[in-house]
Parts: structure tokens; C-alpha cells; sequence
């Protein structure tokens, strides 16, 4: 079974608001990683954290990491419509050799 | 630049007939994978490999095979006993991520291909 699951599944925002999405995962974790997809394309690569970060910046992205509540969350600020995608989050769990990716959540930016 | 080739970019399968997707990556990453993602959903795990030579199957194996005769190079063919193989398909890559000096890296992912059945 996956080890990700976002929530929520869909977000709809005004240009300029931020939007926030979550993401849960099920055992210990070395680190979480948070990529971007744009339709029809591969996924691309935002920021890492570590199990033992709490949180983490990057331009206009800031993610945080509660590992006792198994959760993690994405915050894009002064969002764009350029922004419009969907974000993943995977998770690379201390045990095993795969990634697991959780099912996304569809971002729209309305200009 | 240095980057992942995922050709073609889409691709039409007969009944019964097998279809290889081609993926090759000049990053001079050990570890290459394929993932399945049907539309909404997440990506799921075909198969992967950390070296040449070497691979492993992922969640979702039943129906597909792969090689890894080259680090460059890791080819996915869609079997005719994948009985349901519409749905987009990614290669990616990284640093072998269980490689002490290349934990916790980035996976690197080529555009993908598109699957449909005739």
C-alpha cells in the first residue's frame, strides 16, 4: 500500500493567497521530499527534509515535518498562477529499498 | 545538459503484443526506476535498480520486464499479460540513494510515456 496520502486531494485559490497541503505517511521515515508535476510531464523535485528537521525553506516554499504525528505540510506563499500543478509528497522509510509516493494534491491558481 | 530520455512519448499497443519504453539518463546515476501513475492517482512502483546488472521488482512487477545492460540505459517492456496497461509511465533516476554519500537525494525524472491500447 502507498505510503503517502495528501490531503486535500483538490485546492482552488485566488492568485496571491497561500496554499497549504498536507501530507501523512504510516512508519519512520529517513527523510520526505515534496515534488511538483505539471500535466502531461514528469515530476520534479522541490525540497528534502530530513527526519530530524522540523522545518525547512526554499524561496516561497516552506515545509514542515512532525514526525510523532507522521505528517508533513507544504506552504507555497503569494502563490502564481504559474504555480498551477499537482504536488506529491515520497517518503524514503528507514526500512526497505523503494520511495513511496502518496496520491497528490491538484493545485489551481486562479489568476 | 544532463538529463532523462523517455521515448516515445506516446504509445499504442496491439492485443498480445509486447512494447518496450526506452529510458536513458547522462546524470552518471547507479539507480534507475519505473513507475506506473493512472490518472488521479499517485505513482506505483514497477520495478528499479541500483546497478548495472542488478534490479529488483517494485509493488506492481506482474506484467512487466526489465535490463540494465548499461548504467545509461533501463528499458521497460510492457508484456502482453499486463492486462490493463493504459496509464502513464516515468523513469527516473538518482544517486544510488542507499550508497552512504548519495542518502537522501533527489529522484530525477524524465517526461514520460502514454500508454493506450488500440
Amino acid at each position: 500500500s502507498q505510503q503517502g496520502e495528501e490531503d486535500p486531494q483538490a485546492l482552488s485559490i485566488q492568485e496571491g493567497e497561500n496554499a497549504t497541503m498536507n501530507c501523512s505517511y504510516k512508519t519512520s521515515i529517513n527523510n520526505l521530499q515534496w515534488y511538483r508535476q505539471n500535466s502531461g510531464r514528469g515530476l520534479v523535485h522541490l525540497i528534502l527534509i530530513r527526519s530530524n528537521e522540523r522545518e525547512k525553506h526554499s524561496g516561497r516554499l516552506r515545509v514542515t515535518l512532525d514526525t510523532s504525528k507522521k505528517s508533513s505540510s507544504l506552504l507555497i506563499t503569494a502563490s502564481r498562477a504559474a504555480d498551477t500543478a499537482s504536488y506529491f509528497c515520497a517518503t524514503d522509510p528507514n526500512t526497505g529499498n523503494q520511495f513511496y509516493f502518496g496520491t497528490g494534491t491538484s493545485l489551481t491558481v486562479i489568476p | 545538459d544532463g538529463g532523462i530520455t523517455q521515448s516515445p512519448k506516446y504509445l499504442f499497443r496491439k492485443e498480445g503484443q509486447n512494447v518496450t519504453l526506452s529510458c536513458e539518463q547522462n546524470l552518471n546515476h547507479d539507480a534507475m526506476y519505473w513507475y506506473r501513475q493512472d490518472p488521479g492517482q499517485g505513482l506505483r512502483l514497477i520495478y528499479y535498480s541500483q546497478i548495472v546488472n542488478d534490479f529488483q521488482k517494485g509493488d506492481i512487477a506482474e506484467g512487466y520486464s526489465v535490463s540494465r545492460e548499461k548504467k545509461e540505459s533501463f528499458p521497460l517492456t510492457v508484456t502482453s499479460a499486463q492486462k490493463n496497461p493504459t496509464a502513464f509511465y516515468l523513469c527516473a533516476s538518482s544517486i544510488d540513494p542507499f550508497a552512504a554519500a548519495g542518502s537522501n537525494q533527489p529522484q530525477h525524472f524524465g517526461d514520460g510515456t502514454r500508454l493506450s491500447i488500440l
